[in-house]
């Protein structure tokens, strides 16, 4: 089945500076790559997604890559803001089912 | 819509006791989940239905779980009976396709402590 790793678990930037977020994923035919935001004591909320026919997608400050031959993919958060503090959550599709990563916590730092 | 709504939003409960929780799915999506959510464990799925019927409950923990889905528009899930073990933020989702290749709309949670 599939398996998703999420690094690094923990991530302190500087207000201003940009965040990346790493996944890698182990089943080949998973083609559907979903990032949630999770804020404290909220519910997670989808921020992106990628599908594996694409290969990177922007909106605005955030933008995720994927790489299909090495299996990974990534966030990246560019100019981040202290509302971007909130563990975030990387995930793979394969059939119908969503296989979380771990999270990572960011942490911005004034 | 209102988004996906789950009650109670907390429950404290003694040990032994039946809890159930709550869920109205998003109207016209025909994919639901139960999630449990734990420091130690992260995100995990417990059950997942598609057009009211259970596909996949192998993350249900052990017997003492049962969830149903008797209509497209209400779901439950019950533990008993309960344990301090079961304590966790429990999450209902749901979808608007089968595939899991779009959004998964979460209801806030229900924070569950057993005593």
């Amino acid at each position: 089945g599939e398996n998703v790793e999420q690094h690094p678990s923990t991530l302190s930037v500087q207000e201003g500076d940009s965040a990346v977020i790493k996944c890698t994923y182990s089943d080949s035919a998973s083609n559907y790559f979903p990032w949630y935001k999770q804020e404290l004591g909220k519910r997670p909320q989808l921020i992106i997604d990628i599908r594996s026919n694409v290969g990177e997608k922007k909106d605005q400050r955030i933008a995720v890559t994927l790489n299909k031959t090495a299996k990974h993919f990534s966030l990246h958060i560019t100019e981040t803001q202290p509302e971007d503090s909130a563990v975030y959550f990387c995930a793979a599709v394969s059939n119908y089912q969503l296989i979380w990563g771990a999270g990572t916590k960011l942490i911005i730092k004034p | 819509d209102a988004g996906v709504i789950q009650s109670p939003r907390h429950e404290v409960t003694e040990m032994g006791q039946e809890v159930t929780l709550r869920c109205k799915p998003i109207s016209g999506h025909n994919s639901l989940f139960w999630y449990r959510q734990t420091m130690m464990r992260g995100l995990e799925l417990l059950i997942y239905f598609n057009n009211n019927v259970p596909i996949d409950d192998s993350g249900m923990p052990e017997d003492r779980f049962s969830a149903k889905m008797p209509n497209a528009s209400f779901s439950t899930l019950k533990i008993q009976p309960s344990e301090p073990r079961d304590s966790a933020v429990y999450f209902c989702a749901s979808s608007p396709t089968d595939t899991g290749k779009a959004e998964a709309f979460f209801g806030q949670g229900t924070r569950l402590t057993v005593v």
